[in-house]
């Protein structure tokens, strides 16, 4: 089974500054991608970011990068330029990809990390 | 277009009275996820969904979880007998056939259990 951990609950940052989010998970797997996903006080979970395991170029997403480092099994979420509408909950998320057939593609989330832009 | 719609939007209800809880996927979505988020925490998988029929339902807490999906939309997930312990939101999450590593998430079902 997989595991993901998000060990910082809370971080602030002031606006226009970078901050990261960091993500460890726990995986014996070889094929999967790794998900940030933003939730905003509606509920409404957003894609931040996506990165294929078998990419070596970390994924980037205008003000939004990640380094992902595999053999370390990291993934932290770089944000640059905070801005206030940034404030959020954000999650980390694993998804296994099967080798042949099935087309489960269940998310294994963190617990979160929630972030507050101040102005 | 438009998004993937649950309904309600908040639900309260007393311990042991039963609960419907509704997902509307984008149209065309083959798959379907159910997640349940209880205060704090990151999302747990619940079932999934390959057009009507769920192949994992691994994540269905307890034999009080049910879920259904007809004509390869509308998906209810139903509770039981609820318990103060099953007040969390509720999401689910349509996936389309050509994009499989992208799911799209309604708004959620807060329910509480009194």
């Amino acid at each position: 089974a997989q595991t993901v951990t998000q060990s910082q609950p809370e971080m602030s940052v002031q606006e226009a500054e970078t901050v990261t989010l960091s993500c460890t998970y726990d995986t014996s797997e070889s094929n999967y991608y790794l998900f940030w996903y933003k939730q905003p006080p509606s509920r409404q979970m957003i894609l931040v970011i996506r990165q294929e395991a078998y990419k070596q170029q970390n994924a980037t997403e205008n003000r939004f990068s990640v380094n992902f480092q595999k053999a370390a099994k990291s993934f932290s979420l770089k944000i640059s330029d905070s801005q206030l509408g940034d404030t959020a909950m954000y999650f980390c998320a694993f998804m296994k990809l099967r080798e042949s057939g099935g087309s489960n593609y269940k998310l294994t989330f963190g617990k979160g990390t929630l972030l507050t832009v101040n102005p | 277009g438009a998004g993937v719609s649950q309904s309600p939007s908040n639900k309260v209800t007393e311990k042991g009275k039963d609960v419907e809880l509704r997902c509307d996927p984008i149209s065309g979505h083959t798959a379907l996820y159910w997640y349940r988020q209880r205060l704090g925490q990151g999302l747990e998988f619940l079932i999934y969904f390959q057009g009507n029929s769920a192949p994992d339902k691994s994540g269905l807490p307890s034999d009080r979880f049910s879920a259904e999906r007809t004509g390869e939309s509308v998906s209810t997930l139903t509770i039981q007998r609820t318990q103060q312990e099953d007040s969390a939101v509720y999401l689910c999450a349509s996936v389309s056939a050509y994009s499989y590593n992208e799911q799209f998430f309604g708004p959620g079902t807060r329910l509480t259990v009194l």
